[in-house]
């Protein structure tokens, strides 16, 4: 597509359930990064898929968070039995190399963000 | 490891005065910087990047930093600020190829007062 496309825009939970995150980012771009943004915080890193190498975890807060991606396509980020810490918005990324060399290059691309509100 | 500190949660200016959003770095390495805007309900926007050529780099809107080693600073300035301007500004810092994803400040409020 021509952006990084993120659903739901918004999203409220009750405690404790479950939420899936999807992530669509640019076609051909091979490496996608989630980021959680807190209120009053600058961006947090989750989580880097870079084609079909092992997936760079290092960033997820705690076992309640996964996320995969389908080879090049789709990611999704599912936040399990979710506590009202989790309450941020979540922003995806992608960008046509790996990491810093996408940074350099063509930069990151970033979608609009979910809103994830924990009630 | 790298960091940004960004001072100043919130800057209020008036239109037409001087823009100045204020990014320190601590990096071990050579960094690379990158200043960030986020519009409301938007996605984050590259402004502008420094990748160790030119010291002042020009982005986009009429927005510039200058790397100074000896500060170790990348501050954000604009000498005339539009109402269009305000938003969520963010410094982020990188070390170039050795891997890293981008470390992101906490981020800078920008108030266009009329």
């Amino acid at each position: 597509g021509a952006g990084v496309s993120q659903s739901p825009s918004n999203k409220v939970t009750e405690k404790g359930k479950d939420v899936e995150l999807r992530c669509d980012p640019i076609s051909g771009h091979t490496a996608l990064y989630w980021y959680r943004q807190r209120l009053g915080q600058g961006l947090e890193f989750l989580i880097y898929f870079q084609g079909n190498s092992a997936p760079d975890k290092s960033g997820l807060p705690s076992d309640r968070f996964s996320a995969e991606r389908t080879g090049e396509s789709v990611s999704t980020l599912t936040i399990q039995r979710t506590q009202q810490e989790d309450s941020a918005v979540y922003l995806c990324a992608s960008s046509l190399n790996r990491r810093s060399q996408g940074a350099l290059g063509n930069g990151y691309t970033f979608g609009s963000g979910t809103r994830l509100t924990v009630v | 490891a790298q960091s940004v500190t960004q001072l100043g949660s919130h800057v209020s200016v008036s239109e037409g005065a001087l823009v100045l959003l204020r990014c320190n770095y601590s990096s071990s390495v050579p960094p690379y910087l990158f200043w960030y805007v986020q519009y409301p309900n938007q996605g984050l926007q590259l402004l502008l990047k420094y990748t160790s050529a030119a010291t002042l780099v020009k982005g986009i809107n009429g927005f510039e930093a200058e790397f100074k080693k000896s500060e170790t600073s990348f501050h954000l300035t604009k000498p005339s600020a539009h109402m269009s301007d305000a938003a969520e500004y963010f410094c982020a810092v990188t070390s170039g190829w050795s891997g890293y994803a981008l470390n992101f400040g906490k981020g800078t409020s920008l108030l266009v007062t009329p």
